[in-house]
């Protein structure tokens, strides 16, 4: 079973444009990520926030996490070409040692 | 690059047969994650090992075992292979359970 869903399941946007997607979550956890898959390729962590923090920055990439709503959301700032991607978010189960991924958010940068 | 080292990157066989998957984690990595994605199911957690022993269990069919070794490298056996078992299979590796894991580029099965 899927922890986290993201929505919404697509997105198209043009270069320079911000992109946001959302995540929500059914359970307590302690952290929460967010991880980036290009076509076909691994998946690459991009940024981690724990339960007591509110808000994390790491480049164009903005992540906030509101426990109370049990929702995370990420936000791409001035969109490239080269942020074309799959996003997903993940949270552990309860003693970490399952991660579960969402269904995942298609984003198309367009030139 | 994740330092996660999956073979083989394409496997193309036959259904009733058995292919073996192989994984070597980062290094210093203790922890090893599979993880099964297809089309229709998603990105689905089917099993992590932890410094040799089994940590948590996910999806995983009774068709399908895993095992990591004392180097720490982690093979995925799936047998009596069916159609619908196509798919990517990544292999995740992290220092502790919890934390962001580092995945490989993944194994694509086909099963004709």
């Amino acid at each position: 079973s899927q922890q986290g869903e993201e929505d919404p399941q697509a997105l198209s946007i043009q270069e320079g444009e911000n992109a946001t997607m959302n995540c929500s979550y059914k359970t307590s956890i302690n952290n929460l990520q967010w991880y980036r898959q290009n076509s076909g390729r691994g998946l690459v962590h991009l940024i981690l926030i724990r339960s007591n923090e509110r808000e994390k920055h790491s480049g164009r990439l903005r992540v906030t996490l509101d426990t109370s709503k049990k929702s995370s959301s990420l936000l791409i700032t001035a969109s490239r070409a080269a942020d074309t991607a799959s996003y997903f978010c993940a949270t552990p189960s309860s003693n970490d040692y399952k991660l579960s991924f969402g269904a995942g958010t298609t984003v198309t940068v367009r030139a | 690059d994740s330092g996660v080292t999956q073979t083989p990157k394409h496997l193309i066989t036959a259904t009733g047969q058995r292919v073996t998957l192989r994984c070597s984690p980062r290094s210093g990595d203790l922890s090893v994650y599979w993880y099964q994605q297809s089309l229709d199911q998603g990105l689905q957690f089917l099993i992590q090992y932890y410094n040799g022993e089994e940590r948590a269990k996910g999806n995983i069919l009774e068709r399908f075992s895993a095992q990591q070794f004392p180097d720490l490298h982690s093979e995925l056996n799936l047998s009596s292979l069916e159609l619908g078992d196509s798919a990517l299979y990544f292999c995740a590796s992290s220092v502790f359970s919890g934390r962001e894991l580092f995945f490989g580029e993944g194994s694509r099965l086909t099963v004709l």
